[in-house]
């Protein structure tokens, strides 16, 4: 079975800081792994998403992940912080065959301070 | 484009009562999934529904029940609600559940007093 481990449950950053979100998956075959962006009562909104192909994934908001197969880790980065990215990220994992439900990490809350 | 509507947002039921959730899925999406987000557990599937189907469902009480209909929209139902199903209920929509991508809703918050 998949499983997904965010280390940290808070991160602090100052505002123009690098932003580094940690992620790393357990599954028994080559997987799909997403990042996801949850603000204050708000669903959940794709930042970026590794399917096949390049190891480096580009987002939407300046994000970026890099799969690495030999570390089972996906690591989310920004280069520059913005207080608008204070919110609640989740790394999620699934097989990439046929249906298979998303399995989520804990999620991590990124503090951005001025 | 419409996103994936959830109604309603917000519901306060009592212990014992049972409740409905809808999601209307971006037209064109044959693909839904139900999650609960809590605090202590997280984000866990529920079920995910795919041309009127349930193909697969995740590991809750019977209590918890859905279904899709012809035009893609999906309730989930919820009977004899106990406090522990206080959550964000999350839909989400995919052309196909399995080659594309999800997006999600903005949920249905349901606090069970």
């Amino acid at each position: 079975a998949q499983s997904v481990t965010q280390l940290g449950s808070h991160v602090s950053v100052s505002e123009g800081a690098l932003v580094l979100l940690r992620c790393n998956y357990s599954s028994s075959v080559p997987p799909y792994l997403f990042w996801y962006v949850q603000y204050p009562n708000q669903g959940l909104q794709l930042l970026l998403k590794y399917t096949t192909g390049a190891t480096l994934v580009k987002g939407i908001n300046g994000f970026e992940a890099e799969f690495k197969k030999s570390e089972t880790s996906f690591h989310l980065t920004k280069p520059s912080a913005h207080m608008s990215d204070a919110a609640e990220y989740f790394c999620a994992v699934r097989l990439n065959t046929g249906f298979q439900k998303l399995v989520f990490g804990t999620g991590t809350r990124l503090l951005v301070s001025p | 484009k419409a996103g994936v509507t959830q109604t309603p947002r917000y519901l306060i039921k009592t212990r014992g009562q049972q409740v409905t959730l809808s999601c209307s899925p971006i037209s064109g999406h044959r693909s839904v999934s139900w999650y609960q987000q809590t605090p202590g557990q997280g984000l866990q599937f529920l079920f995910e529904y795919f041309s009127e189907t349930q193909r697969n469902k995740g590991n809750f009480p019977g209590r918890f029940s859905g279904r899709q209909f012809s035009n893609s929209r999906s309730e989930m139902n919820v009977s004899t609600l106990e406090l522990g199903d206080s959550a964000l209920y999350l839909c989400a929509s995919s052309l196909d559940g399995q080659n594309y991508g999800y997006t999600f809703g903005s949920g249905t918050r349901l606090t069970v007093v």
